[in-house]
């Protein structure tokens, strides 16, 4: 039974560059979190879908950051332009009815 | 503005000992609240959770113990031990099934044989 799937797990970028990071949730799973994670900040809520509505968007994220869940299977997040404040961890999750909350393994972003 | 917050930021303890990580809240509306685990280059990890209804919940050698007047709660780790070693975050949610947690900022645990 595969849990939630991040790829890449390491990126790296050059400041303005664009990157997309990759989301497959746990099969079934009806509710869909990004999530950045820093030393400094801890873990903070980028987006929030539900049956693939955007329900949240993270509000001071809006501008550089957007999710996408084009099927209830797959999700990416675009951040454009990056910058190397954005240089953190970016965590995918995913919950399903009346269960606990899954986290993949993250995509640790290194912009330059 | 942090609506959870966690102490102390690391703990230090000798494996056989009872580590305790603290955890406060501000929103009354919170009635959810997990703990998740965190190793090095994993994603965090469901622990043990309790509801507000409750003010005890045990899993083994954890213990979340809830104070919904003083909006404090702790998990208590007995016979700590050295793969016990990670990051534990404290979360909240204001609806039961409702996932959107907040999170508190996390307090790193070494455990020294």
């Amino acid at each position: 039974d595969a849990g939630v799937t991040q790829t890449p797990r390491h990126e790296v970028a050059e400041k303005g560059q664009t990157i997309i990071l990759k989301c497959e949730p746990v099969s079934g799973h009806n509710d869909l979190f990004w999530y950045r994670q820093t030393k400094i900040q801890g873990l903070e809520l980028l987006s929030y879908f539900r049956s693939k509505s955007l329900m949240e968007d993270g509000g001071a994220f809006k501008d550089r950051f957007k999710a996408e869940m084009l099927n209830s299977s797959f999700s990416t997040l675009k951040i454009q332009p990056t910058e190397p404040k954005d240089s953190a961890v970016y965590l995918c999750a995913s919950s399903g009815t009346a269960t606990e909350v899954f986290f993949g393994k993250g995509t640790r972003l290194t912009v330059v | 503005q942090q609506q959870v917050r966690q102490s102390p930021q690391s703990l230090t303890v000798w494996e056989g000992e009872t580590a305790i990580l603290n955890c406060s809240y501000e929103n009354s509306a919170f009635d959810y609240f997990p703990w998740y685990q965190q190793f090095p280059g994993e994603g965090p990890a469901l622990l043990i959770s309790i509801l507000s209804v409750s003010d005890k919940k045990e899993d083994g050698r954890f213990t979340i113990f809830f104070n919904k007047r003083e909006k404090k709660l702790s998990l208590h780790i007995a016979d700590s031990q050295p793969g016990d070693s990670a990051t534990y975050f404290c979360a909240a949610s204001g609806n039961t099934g409702n996932y959107k947690y907040v999170f508190g900022a996390g307090t790193r645990l070494k455990v020294i044989a």
